[in-house]
């Protein structure tokens, strides 16, 4: 069963922050968050294993509430290029719908 | 290295024809998945295979979709009797082991007339 992810679509200003919400009906072990661009592979974010350790980008920061079966996505400071649309996954590797992120000047 | 190796990037074909696309994982990668992504849509999944395990085949659309991965290695799934719902792009992606990323493939683009 997929993951479920909020919102669906965000619009932001350079320099703005946004928070993408990823949530699981069943417990999970690990989260995984990608990024993919009009026209291009999916590309990979960050990793969140239970017991908190993480793998992924440095400017890229995240969370994972093993109880609640849910993770978040921080975007801090957006930049033109984090334009995109954000999928989660699980440990199965099923993704959610995505989050459809959009950044203007 | 070399990343996943997909062909072909493009794929035109008319309805009722079968069509086999092929995936080349990264060397020494034992997962390997297929998704399905229509236009603006999310990534659908397909099948999974994991070493010589049984793969998981609970995401295939119809018994239309096949998949079949050889000696661990190159897979490719087959669409026997294309309809024109077929037409999406279709992702393969590898990883070594459930902690570390997945590397996903470039996609087949494929367009059923």
């Amino acid at each position: 069963q997929q993951p479920v992810q909020s919102p669906q679509a965000v619009i932001l200003r350079e320099g703005e922050d946004a928070v993408i919400n990823c949530s699981s009906s069943k417990a999970l072990y690990s989260v995984h968050w990608y990024r993919q661009k009009h026209g291009e592979a999916p590309v990979f974010l960050m990793i969140l294993l239970k017991g908190g350790e993480q793998k992924g980008h440095e400017k890229i920061s995240a969370s994972f509430n093993e109880k609640k079966q849910q993770s978040s996505l921080y975007l801090t400071a957006s930049q033109l290029s984090y334009s995109g649309t954000y999928f989660c996954g699980t440990d199965d590797m099923r993704f959610g719908a995505g989050t459809r992120l959009t950044v203007k000047p | 290295g070399a990343g996943v190796s997909q062909s072909p990037s493009n794929k035109v074909t008319e309805k009722g024809k079968d069509v086999e696309l092929r995936c080349d994982p990264i060397s020494g990668h034992t997962a390997l998945y297929w998704y399905r992504q229509s236009l603006g849509q999310g990534l659908e999944f397909l099948i999974y295979f994991q070493g010589n395990s049984a793969p998981d085949k609970s995401g295939l659309p119809s018994d239309r979709f096949s998949a079949e991965r050889t000696g661990g290695s190159v897979s490719t799934l087959t669409i026997q009797r294309t309809q024109q719902e077929d037409s999406a792009v279709y992702l393969c992606a590898s990883r070594a082991d459930r902690y570390q990323p997945q590397h996903f493939g470039d996609g087949t683009r494929l367009s059923i007339l």
